[in-house]
């Protein structure tokens, strides 16, 4: 079966643009995660959906970052006013119930020039 | 989340058994170890997860410390596809989010 999918792979953008990263998730998972990771660092949690609401926000950094899921499958990440700091590879993941295994998209590569 | 450390790299001939330790001497009652991985340029993959007892699975096996202050991850035979970051990560209970040290990166030598 098809696992996580997100678009763009690469996205590059310039400081002060706007952003939207699409991650489609495993059919039937009702959990939605993004993280992101900087070059030698491990993935930094972002925003949790379980359905259609956002279940924990705790990790966006700033109100520049907002994720929606409004039917409870694909999600998107968007960024206003993207900073050269947003560089990064935005990681998408699902589940499909509590405290099963997350399951990982490939990323998407996001370079604020 | 209960904090973990990890050694920053090991290093493994292929064929050979690896065992990745995991220090969490703050770990609670309820909390859950996962392991995952991450291959190079791929997103994170699970690999195992268990509370007390030890658990096996087709890629690797957790043994977990008596006091549950630490655990093990075990790969039997490594593979050159076993180079990987891995992760020990102890999600608090009812907490959903992963929270991702550095983990330690694992280098096969052929």
């Amino acid at each position: 079966g098809a696992g996580v999918s997100q678009t763009p792979s690469n996205k590059v953008t310039e400081k002060g643009k706007y952003v939207e990263l699409r991650c489609d998730p495993i059919s039937g998972h009702t959990a939605l995660y993004w993280y992101r990771q900087s070059l030698g660092q491990g993935p930094e949690f972002l925003i949790y959906f379980q359905g259609t609401g956002a279940a924990d926000d705790s990790g966006l950094p700033n109100d520049r970052f907002f994720a929606v899921r409004p039917e409870g499958s694909v999600s998107t990440l968007k960024i206003q006013r993207t900073e050269r700091g947003d560089s990064a590879v935005y990681l998408c993941a699902s589940s499909s119930y509590i405290h099963n295994e997350q399951f990982f998209g490939p990323g998407t590569r996001l370079t604020v020039l | 989340d209960a904090k973990t450390t990890q050694p920053n790299s090991m290093e493994s001939n292929e064929e050979e058994p690896v065992h990745l330790p995991c220090n969490h001497s703050t770990i609670s009652g309820t909390d859950y170890i996962h392991w995952y991985r991450q291959l190079p340029s791929q997103g994170p993959e699970y690999v195992i997860h268990g509370l007390t007892s030890n658990v096996n699975n087709r890629m690797a096996s957790l043994a977990i410390a008596e006091d549950r202050k630490s655990s093990t991850l075990i790969l039997h035979r490594a593979t050159l596809r076993d180079a990987a970051v891995y992760y020990c990560i102890l999600p608090e209970g009812g907490s959903e989010k992963l929270v991702f040290g550095k983990g330690t990166k694992l280098t096969v030598n052929p």
